[in-house]
C-alpha cells in the first residue's frame, strides 16, 4: 500500500523560505507513470495546486507562484521536496504531498498533511 | 480564485440522493478528464471518481458521476451521516498547465 508522509516546521517566519519533504513509501517513485506534487489547503478555504513533477524532470507549478515555488525528486531516497519562498501570513495552510496519474492527472494517493503557519 | 464553479452547499434527508454540479470551460473539462475528491474534517481528501466516472477500489456504488461538454456532476445515492463533508471536482486545465479544482460544496445530512 502506498503512503507518503510529509515532513517539515510547523511554524515559519515571513520572509523566510519553507522547505517540506515527502517520503514516499510502498512504491517506486521512479514511475513513468506518476507525478509527485504538492496541494495546499489555507484554513477555511479550497485546495489548491502548487505543482508536480515527474522523477525525469518534467516539472509543471501553479501560474500564480511560479516564480516562488520549486519542486524536486530525490529518486535515491524516495522523496519528494517543495521550497516556498518570500512567505507571508497568506501561505499559512495544510500542506500535502500527492500521487498524481500522468496521463488522466487525477490525485490518487494523498499524504496525511501537514499544517505551516508564517507567523513571527 | 477556482476555475471550476460548484454550488456551495446542497443537503438531503438520510437515505435520499444529492448531486453536484460542476461547470468549467473548454480548456479544462471540456478537454480533459474530471476527478472528484471527498474532504472530511480534519483528514485528507480522499480521491472519489476518477477519469469522469470510474471508482477507485473500495468507493461504494452509491457514489457516481457523468460528465457533458464543459459540465460535470457527482451523485450520491442512499445518503448516510458519514457523507457529509466537503466535495470537490478537479480537472486539468491545458491553458494553464496547473490541476484546478472546484470551488467545494458542502454537503450536510438533515
Amino acid at each position: 500500500q502506498l503512503q507518503l508522509q510529509e515532513s517539515g516546521p510547523g511554524l515559519v517566519k515571513p520572509s523566510e523560505t519553507l522547505s517540506l519533504t515527502c517520503t514516499v513509501f510502498g512504491g517506486s517513485i521512479s514511475s513513468t507513470t506518476y507525478y509527485w506534487g504538492w496541494i495546499r489547503q489555507p484554513p477555511g478555504k479550497g485546495p489548491e495546486y502548487l505543482g508536480s513533477m515527474l522523477y525525469s524532470g518534467r516539472t509543471y507549478y501553479s501560474s500564480s507562484l511560479r516564480s516562488r515555488v520549486s519542486i524536486s525528486v530525490d529518486t535515491s531516497k524516495s522523496q519528494v521536496s517543495l521550497k516556498l519562498t518570500s512567505l507571508t501570513a497568506a501561505d499559512t495552510a495544510v500542506y500535502y504531498c500527492v500521487r498524481q496519474h500522468g496521463t488522466s492527472e487525477h490525485l490518487d494517493y494523498w499524504g496525511q498533511g501537514i499544517l505551516v503557519t508564517v507567523s513571527s | 480564485q477556482s476555475v471550476l464553479t460548484q454550488p456551495p452547499s446542497v443537503s438531503a434527508a438520510p437515505g435520499q440522493k444529492v448531486t453536484i454540479s460542476c461547470s468549467g470551460g473548454t480548456s479544462n473539462i471540456g478537454k480533459k478528464y474530471v476527478s472528484w475528491y471527498q474532504h472530511l474534517p480534519g483528514t485528507a481528501p480522499k480521491l472519489l471518481i476518477y477519469d469522469n466516472n470510474q471508482r477507485p477500489s473500495g468507493i461504494p456504488d452509491r457514489f457516481s458521476a457523468s460528465k457533458s461538454g464543459t459540465s460535470a456532476s457527482l451523485g450520491i445515492t442512499g445518503l448516510q451521516t458519514g457523507d457529509e463533508a466537503d466535495y470537490y471536482c478537479g480537472s486539468w486545465d491545458t491553458s494553464l498547465s496547473t490541476f484546478v479544482f472546484g470551488t467545494g460544496t458542502k454537503v450536510s445530512v438533515l
